[in-house]
């Protein structure tokens, strides 16, 4: 079956630790995405890419990274420059960015909590 | 960017029809609207898109008046299952990026 798997589901950081999110997809797509999400609230955009090896900021891509080596492959990197990490993160994926209008495919999320 | 504005929440009974209304009233010409899903710690799930008048697929109807400034997505027959945020999208081909507001928050009661 096609689609999007991150990893881990749950991932626990230390104060001033730097993390990564993985996300992969196997849906051939080109553009792929990163969004936060806070309790009862919408997403917010943190990255995306339009295709490999280049990347663009968000809304909110202040204390977080990302690479784009693969086609395949859209890690995200939350630093300790980022203040307040813990939240639920999505990636996401469509053909490319043209076809971003008629549909992402979302993965199963990851949830960081800071310890 | 069209400012999107979707009531925060809504309450039904299993059943019942449940119509979500969006106002998008600075809606561009290309652009799209798309609604999307959410259950508790999952992915948002695509549900139906339109441009203009009626779309519908297995799972919802999409209604657009002529002047496109708002839409109605509309869930025949809900059942507890569709228990969920409800997310109005509005964008085109070409857009960088689509931006996710707060999403209605539709509870379906037994």
């Amino acid at each position: 079956d096609g689609g999007i798997t991150q990893s881990p589901k749950y991932l626990f950081r230390k104060e001033g630790q730097n993390v990564t999110l993985s996300c992969e997809q196997n849906l051939n797509h080109d553009a792929m995405y990163w969004y936060r999400q806070d309790p009862g609230q919408g997403l917010r955009l943190i990255y995306y890419s339009q295709i490999v090896n280049d990347f663009q900021k968000g809304d909110i891509a202040e204390g977080y990274s990302v690479s784009r080596e693969k086609k395949e492959s859209f890690p995200l990197t939350v630093t300790s420059a980022q203040k307040n990490p813990t939240a639920f993160y999505l990636c996401a994926s469509s053909i490319d960015l043209e076809g971003a209008a008629y549909g992402y495919t979302f993965g199963s999320g990851t949830r960081l909590t800071v310890v | 960017l069209a400012k999107i504005t979707q009531p925060i929440s809504m309450d039904s009974y299993e059943g019942q029809e449940v119509n979500i209304t969006c106002s998008h009233n600075n809606i561009a010409t290309n652009d799209y609207i798309t609604w999307y899903q959410q259950f508790p710690s999952q992915g948002p799930r695509f549900i139906i898109q339109g441009y203009k008048t009626k779309v519908t697929n297995e799972v919802a109807s999409l209604f657009i008046p002529a002047d496109r400034k708002s839409s109605t997505l509309s869930l025949p027959r809900v059942s507890l299952s569709d228990t969920a945020v409800y997310y109005c999208l509005v964008g085109h081909t070409g857009r960088r990026a689509l931006t996710f507001g707060s999403g209605t928050r539709l509870q379906v009661q037994p």
